[in-house]
């Protein structure tokens, strides 16, 4: 089992609509997680971070996080073209609190 | 305020070859990690060092060595370099070691040819 899952896509959406992008890990204690943005070519670039259960709210995006059934979703309202990338999940546990652990990450295409 | 700037931004090696990366992390700043992303992939860590000091390392062979010097800036060195190593280098920046948010710099792009 992967420490960090997503689904690869390409997730296709059309412009205007919320893309739901989501994210399962495995290590029960983590504590911080994040989500980032990439662009084809280019470095990751931080969304949003949620430490603890619930919703987090930030212009368009949503981060939400449920600990017990060990899951984290990313939610886009009102998706632009420019939002077309790769979503990266990560996960910093405090059993291993040194270092950050990636998912794969998931193709978004906002179609217009 | 300057984010987090590596260098160089592409390389072409050779195999067997050595290479050094650079890093300087955002100002304030005392943590450094480095991470390996090849194509398709997620980032995968490499070593995080905080205060000089190793603190954390991945699943990666003892090719890879870091420093961290007295600035708070980074050197990676690959040695003995294979094909396999070619990938983008990131170097991400925190306050402190301990589950912070990391900021990313721009990355290496290496080639082993």
């Amino acid at each position: 089992q992967k420490e960090v899952e997503q689904n690869s896509g390409p997730l296709s959406v059309p412009e205007g609509a919320i893309a739901s992008l989501n994210c399962t890990y495995s290590d029960r204690v983590s504590q911080s997680f994040f989500w980032y943005r990439q662009y084809s070519g280019k470095s990751p670039e931080l969304i949003m971070s949620i430490y603890s259960n619930g919703d987090k709210e930030d212009g368009r995006f949503t981060a939400q996080l449920n600990k017990a059934s060990q899951y984290v979703s990313l939610l886009i309202r009102d998706s632009q073209p420019s939002d077309s990338a790769t979503y990266l999940c990560a996960v910093n546990g405090y059993s291993s609190a040194s270092k950050i652990i990636f998912g794969s990450g998931t193709r978004l295409s906002i179609r217009p | 305020d300057a984010g987090v700037t590596q260098s160089p931004t592409h390389l072409i090696k050779t195999r067997g070859q050595h290479v050094t990366l650079r890093c300087s992390p955002i100002s304030g700043h005392k943590s450094v990690s480095w991470y390996q992303q090849v194509l398709g992939q997620g980032p995968q860590f490499i070593f995080q060092y905080y205060e000089k000091e190793e603190r954390g390392r991945g699943n990666f062979p003892d090719r890879f060595s870091a420093r961290q010097f007295p600035n708070y800036s980074s050197e990676l060195n690959v040695n003995a370099l294979l094909l396999g190593d070619s990938a983008l280098y990131l170097c991400a920046s925190s306050f402190s070691e301990l589950g912070e948010t990391q900021y990313f710099g721009p990355g290496t792009r290496l080639l082993v040819l």
